[in-house]
């Protein structure tokens, strides 16, 4: 199987920089994607590629990847940016594709 | 602009199988260029990629999942759906369909793969229960 780790939380004062991590051996060869999730909704894709923003997603959303992790960046968070934050990827040999268990955003 | 809708039983019997129906308005599934997956989410908790099908009929699943699950498209109605056997209380979940735009071509096995999902369907709730 393949695994991709986050921590579970994540917690910042509105206006400071959120860091949510994400850790997968074949995070070198794939690419990351991330994923936002607030209560009741369904997830919104807000960085793509390790570090692509599609149209619509405030630019104080970025995304990076170094070797085996990739990070989601939220530079001055929002208190509407509280949501729970998913990574996707596949593994080496395409079989698995997988999330991340996960990290929720707590902004206050 | 594309739209998703998923569609099916709300409740679903120990042992049968879940169906579920997802309906793509605003654009084609017949195009080449995206993939269309299912994901799931049990109440409270994360998401589970199921599986994942290409125009052409194709299909990738969770190798978790991989002995229960069926992907297929109906490109008359515009529509794709899944097929999971032998439900148990563990399927009880949020199911989701999704277009995944970021399609990847492997020179070895010489197969397209789908890397991730850009517009989702808003969900339905599956609960097995008798």
């Amino acid at each position: 199987s393949y695994e991709l780790t986050q921590p579970p939380s994540v917690s910042v004062s509105p206006g400071q920089t959120a860091r949510i991590t994400c850790s997968g051996d074949a995070l070198p060869k794939r690419y990351a994607f991330w994923y936002q999730q607030k209560s009741g909704q369904a997830p919104v894709l807000v960085i793509y590629e390790d570090n692509k923003r599609p149209s619509g997603i405030p630019e104080r959303f970025s995304g990076s990847s170094s070797g085996t992790m990739a990070t989601l960046t939220i530079s001055g968070a929002q208190v509407e940016d509280e949501a729970d934050y998913y990574c996707f990827s596949a593994d080496s040999s395409s079989e698995y594709r997988v999330f991340g268990g996960g990290t929720k955003l707590t902004v206050l | 602009q594309l739209q998703l809708q998923e569609s099916g039983p709300g409740l679903v019997k120990p042992s049968e199988t879940l169906s579920l129906i997802c309906t793509v308005s605003g654009g084609s599934i017949s195009s080449n260029t995206h993939f269309w997956g299912w994901i799931r989410q049990p109440p409270g908790k994360g998401l589970e990629w199921i599986g994942s099908v290409y125009y052409d009929g194709s299909s990738h699943y969770n190798p978790s999942l991989k002995s229960r699950v069926t992907t297929s498209l109906d490109t008359s109605k515009n529509q794709f759906s899944l097929k999971l056997s032998s439900v148990t209380a563990a399927d009880t979940a949020l199911y989701y369909c999704a277009r995944d735009s970021f399609l990847r071509y492997d020179a070895t096995s010489g197969s397209y793969y789908g890397d991730g999902f850009d517009i989702w369907g808003q969900g339905t709730m599956v609960t097995v229960s008798s």
